[in-house]
């Protein structure tokens, strides 16, 4: 079974730019979140899909946006770059919709901002 | 505030030594608990859970953490550490209904063969 599968896996833009992530859950799973991870701020949570709908969404600016489809991949994206968007993104899916299981995590989409 | 706190920063044991990793934690609901560990260049795996019950929970490599609901932690630990445990480990806590987990700074470990 195919696990979480994020694109690109590295990316270098330049500020101002907008960058687009991709993320294909496991093959079944219908909640997908996303996290961003700085060495300065460590994990922090951006946002929590399911069945196509944005249920949870963390203190992030309004450039960072995201959307899941019916087959529950997601996207997520930032517009306006700035230096402190360089991250290494990380993408999650489960099979539930609620917090009872395991969060299967990609290895990530690691931007960085120039 | 809800925060989840990993006072070691770095970690450095021999081969074999046995391992605690600490976990503080403030959450106004009733927590669920989590370890995750993460290699190099790679996603998080998760290592255990505490939703309810047992306070003592076992996990995947021989893993285990102890719930202290009065100290509000959730440490964790290993008998006899093996050179492949050397990663980053992080302890996160949510809620029932939702994948919005608080995750500590981590902890990074390292092993002396």
């Amino acid at each position: 079974k195919a696990g979480v599968t994020q694109t690109p896996r590295y990316l270098i833009k330049t500020r101002g730019q907008q960058v687009t992530l991709s993320c294909s859950p496991i093959s079944g799973h219908r909640s997908v979140s996303w996290y961003q991870q700085t060495p300065g701020q460590g994990l922090q949570f951006l946002f929590e899909y399911f069945s196509e709908t944005q249920r949870n969404k963390g203190n992030f600016p309004g450039r960072f946006s995201g959307r899941q489809f019916s087959n529950s991949r997601s996207e997520m994206n930032v517009s306006t770059l700035e230096l402190g968007d360089s991250a290494l993104y990380l993408c999650a899916s489960s099979l539930q919709g609620s917090n009872t299981g395991e969060l299967f995590f990609g290895e990530g989409s690691r931007l960085t901002v120039l | 505030a809800q925060s989840v706190t990993q006072p070691d920063i770095h970690i450095t044991v021999s081969e074999g030594a046995s391992l605690e990793l600490r976990c503080n934690y403030s959450y106004g609901a009733t927590p669920y608990l989590f370890w995750y560990v993460q290699s190099p260049g790679q996603g998080l795996q998760l290592l255990l859970k505490y939703f309810s019950g047992d306070t003592l929970v076992q996990g995947i490599k021989g893993f285990e953490a102890e719930f202290k609901r009065s100290q509000s932690s959730f440490n964790l630990r290993k008998p006899s550490v093996h050179w492949s445990d050397a990663a980053e480990y992080f302890c996160a806590v949510g809620a029932s209904g939702t994948y919005k987990y608080i995750f500590g700074t981590g902890t990074r470990l390292k092993v002396l063969a």
